[in-house]
């Protein structure tokens, strides 16, 4: 059992690049979540969905974003890479039981 | 502004001592609780999860939960070289967002 598979594991950006972090579950969870956690600190949900076609904003939405067209997958979109986001990068999923994570996107942006 | 609180350490320990970790948070409604392991690098692991007053035995690890005073703790027994780690806090007040404390750094000294 996969669980949550997050792909690339590593990737470095010039800034003003575009690039998808992607994100798939095989546990039929319908909540899945993108959080960023920057160098000593705790974890930043950007956005969320929970369930097929709905997403809705964490804290720190600005310069990325998300679609849900399937109940697996959730990628997550960042249009013009900033050295702002650079950071480590977690998808997790969960329905009615705690977050499943991901092994994490750590992204560079030079 | 819901939040969960807690001490960023380092919390040093010898081995085979008792370490203990605790996590205040401000949502009266919140029902679930868990407590996650993050070393350096990785994503967070799932170690417990509690939902009602008391507490809660697995293995070397006991999770407490006061609802009343608002705060979960951690008790490690027996701790272990390996048991260093960032321990997170989270609490899901049932809005679809779990919230996580900022962790607190565990040093276990052989």
């Amino acid at each position: 059992n996969a669980g949550v598979t997050q792909t690339p594991k590593f990737r470095i950006l010039k800034i003003g690049q575009s690039m998808t972090l992607q994100c798939t579950q095989d546990m039929n969870h319908n909540y899945m979540y993108w959080y960023r956690q920057d160098p000593g600190m705790g974890l930043k949900l950007i956005y969320y969905s929970v369930g097929a076609g709905i997403t809705d904003k964490g804290e720190v939405p600005n310069g990325y974003n998300v679609s849900r067209s399937t109940t697996e997958d959730f990628p997550l979109r960042l249009e013009l890479a900033a050295p702002s986001q650079t950071s480590v990068y977690f998808c997790a999923s969960s329905y009615d039981s705690p977050l499943h994570f991901g092994n994490g996107t750590r992204l560079t942006v030079t | 502004q819901k939040e969960v609180e807690q001490n960023s350490g380092p919390l040093s320990v010898p081995e085979g001592a008792i370490a203990s970790l605790n996590c205040t948070y401000s949502d009266r409604v919140s029902q679930s609780f868990f407590w996650y392991r993050q070393y350096s690098g990785k994503s967070p692991e799932l170690i417990m999860s509690i939902y009602s007053n008391g507490d809660k035995e697995d293995g070397r690890f006991t999770a407490q939960l006061n609802k009343a005073s608002q705060y979960v703790s951690l008790l490690i027994r027996d701790s272990q070289p390996s048991d260093s780690a960032t321990y997170l806090c989270a609490v899901y007040p049932g809005t679809y967002k779990y919230i996580f404390g900022t962790g607190t750094r565990l040093k276990v000294l052989a």
